[in-house]
């Protein structure tokens, strides 16, 4: 079974300072990894995506993460944050295949983004 | 290329009564998912369907149900509505692909907010 862990439910930072969402997974197999961002009350926007190759992923808004394997990793960062990124953002991970079971999405709990002036 | 819309966008019902709510996938899509929400959760599972067969379920009971149609729209069924059943339900699209199924691209509708009183 799929598992995400995103450590730090709320993570409060400066406008201008560095964003970090940390995010670690449990997979049997190679995963196909997310970030998907919510405005309140408004449905989950793709932020990036790992399939496969470069292991440094760039998204839209100026988030990037990187895939690590070894660490089961998919943390999120962006260099300065803007009072627009404020957000809750969920990592999830999904089998590559459709296997009997689905390739459902495995979300994690979600991380609260605050910007601050 | 069109996104996921889902229909209706709010919806209040009593115990006890049915509700469907209503996904067009996104075009060339023909894989989709439920997943609901509840307040402060992150998505969890519902179900998948793929060539208008369920092919996967999550922790839900047989009372939500759901369909499939040739053109990859889909239908999420609720029956004997409970006060829990109130959450954002989401409807998310991908593309199956190749002999190993090979699952492409996750598209999210802005869901729909059930109430239940």
């Amino acid at each position: 079974a799929q598992s995400v862990t995103q450590l730090g439910s709320h993570v409060s930072v400066s406008e201008g300072a560095l964003v970090l969402l940390r995010c670690n997974y449990s997979s049997s197999v190679p995963p196909y990894l997310f970030w998907y961002v919510q405005y309140p009350n408004q449905g989950l926007q793709l932020l990036l995506k790992y399939t496969t190759g470069a292991t440094l992923v760039k998204g839209i808004n100026g988030f990037e993460a990187e895939f690590k394997k070894s660490e089961t990793s998919f943390h999120l960062t962006k260099p300065s944050a803007h009072m627009s990124d404020a957000a809750e953002y969920f990592c999830a991970v999904s089998d590559r295949e459709l296997t009997g079971g689905g390739n459902k999405l495995t979300f994690g709990t979600g991380t609260q983004l605050k910007v601050e002036l | 290329e069109t996104g996921v819309t889902q229909s209706p966008t709010h919806l209040i019902k009593t115990r006890g009564q049915q509700v469907t709510l209503r996904c067009s996938s996104q075009s060339g899509h023909n894989t989709v998912s439920w997943y609901q929400q509840a307040l402060g959760q992150g998505p969890q599972f519902i179900f998948q369907y793929y060539r208008e067969e369920e092919n996967g379920r999550g922790n839900f009971p047989p009372r939500f149900s759901g369909l499939q149609f040739p053109n990859y729209s889909s239908e999420l069924n609720v029956n004997a509505l409970e006060l829990d059943d109130s959450a954002l339900y989401l409807c998310a699209s991908s593309l199956t692909s190749g002999t190993r199924k090979t699952a492409y691209g996750y598209t999210f509708g802005s869901g729909t907010r059930l109430t239940v009183v």
